[in-house]
Parts: C-alpha cells; sequence; structure tokens
C-alpha cells in the first residue's frame, strides 16, 4: 500500500462550481500536511498547508482527519485557471522527508 | 530572483552513459533533494542533503549518486544509465526542513529536467 494516496481523476468540474477531493495516507505518525500544485509540464508549488483545525486561502478549504487518516481539499467557485495538478503531501514527525500522493487532476471547464 | 536552478532541461543518453544533473540554490537552504516523477507514481525521493557534507539516502536512490559541497549545489550524478531511468527529474530546497520536527513544508522546485534514456 503506497504511503499517500489519491484518486488520480480527472474531476471534470464546470466553471464556476465547487469540487472536492481527498488524500489518505497510512503512517499515523504523520505530522503535517500540505497541498502542492503542479500544471502541465511545471514544477510543483506550495498551494496551502493544512492544519488541525482546518483552514481557508481564498476559495480553497483544506481539512485534516486524523482518526480516519485522510486531508481534503475543497475549491470554491472554481476558475478556469484551477485546472491542474493537486499533490497531496505528508510529513512524518521525525525526519526530513517530505512523502507526495500521485497527485489529483482537476479539469475546469466553460 | 533565480531560485532553484537546473540544467540540462533537456536530455537522452543511451543505456550505460553516465551524466550529471546540475542543481544551484541562491537562497541559502540547507536542504536540498532531487526527485523523480513518473506518471502515476508521485514525486519520489532520490537523495536529499541537510547540509554541506551531509547527505542521505531517499526512497529510490539506487544508480545515482549525489554530494554537497557547497550549501549552493546539489549535483546528480546517473553512474551508468538504464531505460528505467527515463523520467522527470526535480531538484527541491527549502530552509526549514534540515532540522526535522514541524516545518512549513515549502519546498522550492527547479523547473525540472527531463531524461531520456534509450
Amino acid at each position: 500500500r503506497k504511503e499517500v494516496e489519491q484518486d488520480p481523476g480527472p474531476f471534470n468540474v464546470p466553471e464556476g462550481a465547487t469540487v472536492a477531493f481527498n488524500c489518505t495516507y497510512s503512517n499515523s505518525a504523520s505530522q503535517s500536511f500540505f497541498w502542492y500544485r503542479q500544471d502541465c509540464r511545471k514544477e510543483p508549488k506550495l498551494l496551502m498547508s493544512v492544519y488541525s483545525s482546518g483552514n481557508e486561502d481564498g476559495r480553497f478549504t483544506a481539512q485534516l482527519n486524523r482518526a480516519s487518516q485522510y486531508i481534503s481539499l475543497l475549491i470554491r467557485d472554481s476558475k478556469l485557471s484551477d485546472s491542474a495538478t493537486y499533490l497531496c503531501v505528508v510529513k512524518r514527525a521525525a525526519g526530513n522527508k517530505l512523502t507526495f500522493g500521485g497527485g489529483t487532476r482537476v479539469l475546469v471547464k466553460p | 530572483n533565480a531560485g532553484v536552478t537546473q540544467t540540462p532541461k533537456f536530455q537522452v543518453l543511451k543505456t550505460g552513459q553516465s551524466m550529471t544533473l546540475q542543481c544551484a540554490q541562491d537562497m541559502n537552504h540547507e536542504y536540498m533533494s532531487w526527485y523523480r516523477q513518473d506518471p502515476g507514481m508521485g514525486l519520489r525521493l532520490i537523495h536529499y542533503s541537510v547540509g554541506a557534507g551531509i547527505t542521505d539516502q531517499g526512497e529510490v536512490p539506487n544508480g545515482y549518486n549525489v554530494s554537497r559541497s557547497t550549501t549552493e549545489d546539489f549535483p546528480l550524478r546517473l553512474l551508468s544509465a538504464a531505460p528505467s531511468q527515463t523520467s522527470v527529474y526535480f531538484c527541491a530546497s527549502s530552509s526549514r526542513l534540515a532540522g526535522g520536527g514541524r516545518s512549513t513544508g515549502e519546498l522550492f522546485f527547479g523547473e525540472g529536467s527531463r531524461l531520456t534514456v534509450l
């Protein structure tokens, strides 16, 4: 079983709609969680950290469910520019490694 | 603002050839790392370094060597290229991961190097 798993998608989303997707992690010692965004043929970039109480950054909301070991990302009022692959990233309490999920592809269409 | 610079951007090798992917960062980051990205596999950590003179293996280190003689540079060497090493390689750096523990998690990536091994 992969340490971090994501639905690869694609999630086809009408412009203006809301889309949400999850990421599951297998190691209960995971401490820190992040969402990265990767545009086609580009490098990944940090979108947002995920805090225990949940957090928002504009139209993006991230949630953490430690009991069920998953994190989620919700995008409201989707824009064409939100089309990208969203990578779930997990860090254990000890060590210096970030583990990436395979990514969820989101396509926002007019 | 250069950030993380990788060269070359594209490379085609024959099986058995060796080459070095260069990575340099100008942000004075202690932590540097190399990932490879393959379809459906996500980014997998090859090697990383928490400071000059210190390197360690990641998830998929076989067939690759690294060294960290300066804070700025972290080259990745393919000793004898194999078709299984065809991939997109990303170098990344961070100011916060070197110490372990809680982290902002922000890795700054280079633009990637697309390697094809025939």
